[in-house]
């Protein structure tokens, strides 16, 4: 069965304390992982794409990798306005362009 | 550009009535998924649909079903709604393999 998995549920980080979202997958053929933000009671915000094992993609304060069985997102130096839950999901081959998503971190910034 | 977007915002249903959430894509993607998401979960995909075709459905009961129209909006139908129905309801539109996301319909059953 498809999975994915994010660690840890929530992260409690200082300004300026860089730290990293973990989302590890099991898929049968995995097609692309996208991560997004989403603030409360509101609807995900896209954020990046990764298609292949060593790719990387950067956006601000935030840089997204991927290996074979794991994504990450680095939080570099965050602010208190990158406080959100953010959601990992993949896209697997034989499911069309349905997303699987993980159950989210929830990360609380604090000046 | 506009976003992809929803309605109604919130709705209150009581249990064992029918409702209608509605979408509208991104303009140019022909495609609109659905997805419920619960309080501390990450959304659960329910349906896509392209040039008004079913491609894809989750693992939902028959009280839950889709369409497209010719302007690519869409409706989603639930009946005889239960309480365990009550949560987000989000819509993505997509040209291709990313998804983008409304706002959601917060859908409260009592």
């Amino acid at each position: 069965e498809d999975q994915v998995t994010q660690s840890p549920e929530a992260l409690r980080l200082q300004e300026g304390e860089s730290s990293s979202l973990n989302c590890s997958y099991t898929v049968s053929g995995l097609r692309g992982l996208f991560w997004y933000r989403q603030d409360p009671g509101k609807g995900p915000e896209f954020l990046f794409t990764l298609y292949s094992a060593g790719e990387e993609k950067e956006k601000e304060r935030l840089k997204a990798t991927l290996t074979k069985k794991e994504s990450f997102l680095h939080i570099t130096a965050p602010k208190p306005e990158d406080s959100a839950t953010y959601l990992c999901a993949v896209q697997v081959n034989q499911a069309g362009t349905a997303l699987i998503f993980g159950k989210g971190t929830t990360l609380s910034v604090s000046s | 550009d506009a976003g992809v977007t929803q309605s109604p915002t919130h709705l209150i249903k009581t249990r064992g009535q029918h409702v209608t959430l509605r979408c509208s894509p991104i303009s140019g993607h022909k495609s609109v998924s659905w997805y419920q998401q619960v309080l501390g979960q990450g959304p659960q995909f329910i349906f896509q649909y392209y040039e008004k075709e079913e491609r894809g459905r989750g693992n939902f009961p028959d009280r839950f079903s889709a369409r497209q129209f010719p302007n690519y909006s869409s409706e989603l139908n639930v009946n005889a709604l239960l309480l365990g129905d009550s949560a987000l309801y989000l819509c993505a539109s997509s040209k291709s393999y990313e998804q983008y996301f409304g706002p959601g319909t917060r859908l409260t059953v009592t």
